[in-house]
């Protein structure tokens, strides 16, 4: 079957650092999207990757290894208003949505 | 203002009413979906459409109905729900179905549903 793995719920201190994992199987791999989503609110895309490495973009950058099935998004110099679930999803052979359940981060001052 | 606009933001129904969701997309784009996000769990694609015709339908119950009247606006009508049915209803777009990896999907803002 397919699955997409991603911690429940983490926390971390504004102005740190943190890094939210994502482990995919799935059948076949057309790229790796991330999404945030604030309680009550849409979900808004973050980033996409498909190839190797990493994906830089302000604050947030989003790094993929295709050979492990493993992706993780950084976000740096973290904000009150990080406090959200991300999403991982994975787009497979079909170029079908495979998603993770989300990761709570919470941000403590 | 994400591009996709969901009507009601909130709604309350007992199991024997019909309602219907509403949804409205203004970035010209040729694909719509109706997801379910249940706490904890991940999103459930429930109907996929492509120029107003249906091309997924994940085994969803026959009490959930979708309609396509045009690329711009789906709609997902409701009969007879059950309690477990109370979650958040997403509708979301896309350029197009399937064809690249990149095609990103933009998400409403949800529906609240809650049957009593």
């Amino acid at each position: 079957g397919q699955n997409i793995d991603q911690p429940t719920e983490m926390t971390a201190t504004e102005g740190a650092i943190v890094q939210i994992n994502c482990t995919y199987q799935t059948s076949g791999f057309n790229g790796l999207f991330w999404y945030q989503q604030h309680a009550g609110e849409a979900p808004t895309f973050l980033s996409y990757n498909v190839l190797d490495g990493l994906e830089e973009k302000g604050r947030f950058s989003s790094f993929l290894s295709r050979s492990k099935g493993y992706s993780y998004l950084l976000l740096k110099e973290l904000q009150m208003k990080d406090s959200a679930s991300y999403l991982c999803a994975v787009m497979d052979s079909n170029y079908q949505l495979i998603w993770g359940a989300g990761t709570k981060l919470i941000i403590k001052p | 203002e994400t591009g996709v606009t969901q009507t009601p933001r909130h709604l309350v129904m007992g199991m024997t009413n019909k309602k219907s969701l509403k949804c409205e997309q203004h970035l010209g784009h040729n694909a719509m979906y109706w997801y379910k996000q249940s706490a904890k769990k991940p999103l459930e694609l429930m109907f996929v459409y492509s120029l107003e015709e249906r091309v997924e339908n994940n085994s969803v119950p026959s009490r959930f109905s979708p309609e396509c009247p045009n690329s711009s606006h789906l709609f997902l009508h409701l009969h007879t729900l059950q309690p477990e049915d109370s979650a958040l209803y997403l509708c979301a777009s896309s350029l197009q179905v399937g064809g690249t990896g990149g095609n990103t999907i933009y998400f409403g803002e949800g529906s609240w549903l809650t049957v009593v």
